[in-house]
């Protein structure tokens, strides 16, 4: 099992750029989320979804856009780039409640 | 608002000495507090988690005790070991706030040395 794959693992844009990172998984997991990593601040929740076609707002949703067409794939797009979304970007999945997260290995986005 | 604070920052331990690491939260809806430990160039991976039904769970080196009513819970690992040495995260979430809704503390670095 491959568990949460990410691509890229790294990515440079200039401002204003969009761009989609990807994510999918493969353990028939319904619940998958964003989180972004910056440091001093943790992990911080982008959005999340409990199934295909119904996603949430988590506690960071500005400047991104989500969409889960299938139980696999959740894509997270950034329509604009701006520098403060410079930050490492994880992906998780989970079959539910109070189950582990699964996190894929990271995005390391740098916009300039 | 940082509703789930974690210190230290870092924290640097001898080989065999016991590593503390301290989360505080704010909201009492909370009822599932878990640990993940991150590697370099990782995602984190679940170590330990309790429910505050429970004040102190225990699983082989590592040990989460919690106290409902000062809303604060910690993280021991005894024996630390120079593979011990990653970042570690506290987390808290709702049971009813379905899965991967996680709220994070900021992390603490932890390094142990040979």
């Amino acid at each position: 099992n491959a568990g949460v794959t990410q691509t890229p693992k790294f990515q440079v844009l200039k401002t204003g750029q969009s761009m989609t990172l990807q994510c999918a998984q493969d353990m028939n997991h319904e619940y998958m989320s964003w989180y972004r990593q910056d440091p001093g601040m943790g992990l911080r929740l982008i959005h999340y979804s409990v199934g295909a076609g119904i996603t949430d707002q988590g506690e960071v949703p500005n400047g991104y856009n989500v969409s889960r067409s299938t139980t696999e794939d959740f894509p997270l797009r950034l329509l604009s780039a701006a520098p403060s979304q410079t930050s490492v970007y994880f992906c998780a999945s989970t079959r539910g409640l109070n189950s582990p997260l699964h996190f894929g290995n990271g995005t390391r986005l740098t916009v300039t | 608002q940082q509703q789930v604070k974690q210190s230290p920052q870092s924290l640097i331990v001898q080989k065999g000495g016991i590593s503390i690491i301290n989360c505080a939260y704010e909201n009492t809806a909370f009822d599932y507090f878990p640990w993940y430990q991150q590697f370099p160039g990782k995602g984190p991976a679940l170590l330990i988690a309790i429910r505050p039904d429970v004040s102190e769970k225990k699983e082989g080196r590592f040990t989460i005790s919690f106290n409902k009513s000062a809303k604060q819970f910690s993280l021991h690992i005894m024996d630390s070991q120079p593979g011990d040495s990653a970042t570690y995260f506290c987390a808290a979430s709702k049971i009813y706030n379905q899965g991967g809704k996680l709220i994070f503390g900021q992390g603490t670095e932890l390094s142990v040395k040979p």
